[in-house]
């Protein structure tokens, strides 16, 4: 059974960059395409983007300029980096394995919690 | 952009209760695309039914999904107290991949 795991600060300052990784267990990172989705505190969720080991990507128009992914194979992770970050950007960041057989999303993490704030 | 609208906001039910949920979309969306997912207080959401209709691992059968084109229900045979919960629409059909605001089920 796929497992995914969440880390990086909880805390970032106005203007400067989140940065979060997802640990994937049980399964090669190789195989699916790996999404972030945010929620921010009492709203709903909203998609960010997906990255897969071959370097394709493909972002959400309303972030694309500030998101970066990646895929590190040797560690079996995949990263989000959200650059020039305010206040709206806090919200529980979700990593989250796409199910292509049945185009949705079945195994999501935990959830980590960033605030930005000074 | 497709806009999944989702109603009611809230629907105040009570155990053994039907419930009934809309997600309506501001283009069609091919029914393969269509997804529901269920979430808890603290805790990430959970895939429900995907392909519109179709329950996933797990899930029992007082869940079920209906719609096509722009108009999509989930439905809850018979409310049990641990499906109190919100309840999230999405599609896939066109990038970028968007959600509902959610169904808040209530007691």
């Amino acid at each position: 059974q796929v497992q995914l795991q969440e880390s990086g600060p909880g805390l970032v300052k106005p203007s400067e960059t989140l940065s979060l990784t997802c640990t994937v267990s049980g399964d090669s990172i190789s195989s699916y395409y790996w999404n972030w989705i945010r929620q921010p505190p009492g709203e709903g969720l909203e998609w960010i983007g997906y990255t897969h080991h071959s370097g394709s990507t493909n972002y959400n128009p309303s972030l694309k300029s500030r998101v970066t992914t990646s895929v590190d194979t040797s560690k079996n992770q995949f990263s989000l980096k959200l650059s020039s970050v305010t206040a709206a950007d806090t919200a529980v960041y979700y990593c989250a394995k796409w199910a292509g057989s049945l185009e949705a999303f079945d195994i999501w993490g935990r959830g980590t919690m960033v605030t930005v704030s000074s | 952009e497709i806009v999944l609208t989702q109603s009611p906001g809230t629907l105040s039910l009570s155990p053994g209760e039907r419930a009934t949920l809309s997600c309506r979309a501001s283009q069609s969306v091919t029914s393969t695309h269509l997804v529901w997912y269920q979430q808890k207080p603290g805790q990430a959401p959970r895939l429900l039914i995907y392909g519109a209709s179709n329950r996933a691992t797990g899930i029992p059968d007082r869940f079920s999904g209906s719609g096509s084109g722009t108009d999509f229900t989930l439905t809850i045979s018979r409310l049990e107290p641990e499906d109190f919960a919100v309840y999230y629409c999405q599609q896939y059909g066109s990038s970028p991949l968007t959600f509902g605001g959610g169904t808040k089920v209530e007691i």
